[in-house]
């Protein structure tokens, strides 16, 4: 149990375009969902918490109109990096827990490479 | 939030156990440990959850003294399959959660 997943595992896109990554819980409800971004040889650095139905919570210094998260069902949060540039190149995870105090869960990461 | 410190790198031979402590000096009362593992470009495994004393199940121990101010991850008989980062964080249980990622210890099982 607690299965997470991210769709797509990694994309290559080009300067300027929008990428959408899902973040899915297969066998459980996540009323909450976090996003993270890793950099090469650093630890994750959480970037938003998301509570189903609610606007996300974004972490200082991160742009919310560049970041776009929805988490409109208990088992799908999506990230959305609008007018992607090469430093937005990184390891994306998300996470999801069944309440925002239980264990969280994480999916295998989505590889992002803007052009 | 309480901070967490590891060392940032151990080496260990197959077969070996190998302990992994982690210091939590500021830990509140509602506060529970929680050891991942996260292999290259993969997300992070959820091992082992405790709040005191010890904690076991198929893969891993986790060690609390009475204190709480650090906790032990216990590997035993490391494979080179273990060869990962090993991240200790402290949670707190009585409402909202903000994860912070320490900088983890790097575990490289030698032949």
């Amino acid at each position: 149990g607690a299965v997470v997943s991210q769709h797509p595992s990694w994309v290559i896109c080009k300067s300027g375009t929008s990428v959408k990554i899902e973040c899915r819980s297969l066998d459980f409800q996540a009323t909450t969902m976090f996003w993270y971004r890793q950099f090469p040889k650093q630890s994750l650095m959480l970037m938003a918490t998301s509570n189903e139905g609610s606007k996300a919570t974004y972490e200082q210094g991160v742009e919310k109109d560049k970041f776009l998260i929805n988490h409109a069902s208990l088992t799908l949060s999506t990230l959305t990096v609008t007018s992607a540039h090469p430093e937005d190149s990184s390891f994306y995870i998300c996470s999801a827990s069944r309440t925002s105090v239980e264990t969280q869960y994480f999916g295998p990461g989505t590889r992002l490479l803007v052009l | 939030l309480a901070k967490t410190t590891q060392p940032i790198s151990m080496d260990s031979y197959e077969g070996q156990e190998v302990n992994i402590t982690c210091s939590h000096n500021n830990i509140a009362t509602n506060d529970y440990i929680t050891w991942y593992q996260q292999f290259p470009s993969q997300g992070p495994r959820f091992i082992i959850q405790g709040y005191k004393t010890k904690v076991t199940n198929e893969v891993a121990s986790l060690f609390i003294p009475a204190d709480r101010k650090s906790s032990t991850l216990s590997l035993p008989r490391v494979s080179l399959s273990d060869t990962a980062v090993y991240y200790c964080l402290v949670l707190n249980s009585g409402g909202y959660q903000k994860v912070t990622f320490g900088t983890g210890t790097k575990l490289q099982v030698i032949p």
